[in-house]
């Protein structure tokens, strides 16, 4: 089974500051990838980084990196120095490798930046 | 270098009257995925569909919902007799032909279903 977990609805930071968003999953699958959306009060869903259960590095994308912990299964995006077009819906989601097609999301993060 | 193109961007229904949601992957693009998304939810996966095939459809209702993706047009998703629970934000996303556990996903901007 394929679990995604977002543990926080809500999140403030203070503009130009960093904040980590929290990601954990569940998979049985040997081989993933994991991936950040973000989605802005217009709706669309605007993918942002993507980290390989396999790649040896955390992946990173300008200002968002993610902060991967196979061994605990977490997949954290940690946002740098915010900006208020940051405020938006955040998901996590993830897709295995047996079965390509269904991607699963996590409940979402609602992240506010505040002036 | 269109995106994925959804429309109507916002349907209005009353109860019993169909819904059809219409969906334009981007160029290229041969796969297709319906999504809901419920207020302060994630998304939940639906149906996926290639050109003329279902592919998967373990997360669609067996009753009232059906999807297609004609070999020409958009992809379509119709829900018949149309009930308030089903209220939601409709996404479509694409993704090119080549499968892999890193490949992302394309998203539409949504159809926002409304039920009266």
């Amino acid at each position: 089974a394929q679990k995604i977990t977002q543990t926080q609805p809500g999140m403030f930071v203070q503009e130009k500051e960093a904040v980590t968003l929290d990601c954990t999953y569940d998979t049985s699958d040997p081989s993933y990838g994991l991936f950040w959306y973000k989605q802005p009060s217009s709706g669309e869903m605007i993918f942002l980084i993507y980290q390989g259960s396999y790649d040896q590095q955390n992946a990173t994308e300008g200002r968002y990196s993610l902060n991967f912990q196979k061994a605990r299964k977490s997949a954290n995006l940690v946002i740098s120095a915010s900006q208020l077009g940051d405020s938006a819906m955040y998901f996590c989601a993830m897709k295995g490798f047996q079965n390509f097609n269904k991607f699963y999301f996590g409940s979402g993060t609602k992240l506010n930046v505040k002036p | 270098n269109a995106g994925v193109m959804q429309n109507p961007r916002h349907l209005v229904r009353r109860r019993g009257q169909e819904a059809r949601l219409r969906c334009s992957p981007m160029k290229g693009h041969s796969h297709v995925y319906w999504y809901r998304q419920l207020p302060e939810e994630g998304l939940k996966f639906m149906v996926y569909l290639q050109k003329e095939n279902i592919i998967d459809e373990s997360g669609m209702p067996k009753e009232r919902f059906s999807a297609e993706f004609p070999k020409e047009g958009p992809s379509i998703l119709r829900i018949q007799q149309v009930v308030r629970g089903d209220s939601a934000a409709y996404f479509c996303a694409s993704s090119p032909p080549l499968e892999g556990a890193g490949e992302k996903l394309f998203f539409g901007s949504g159809t926002q279903l409304s039920v009266l």
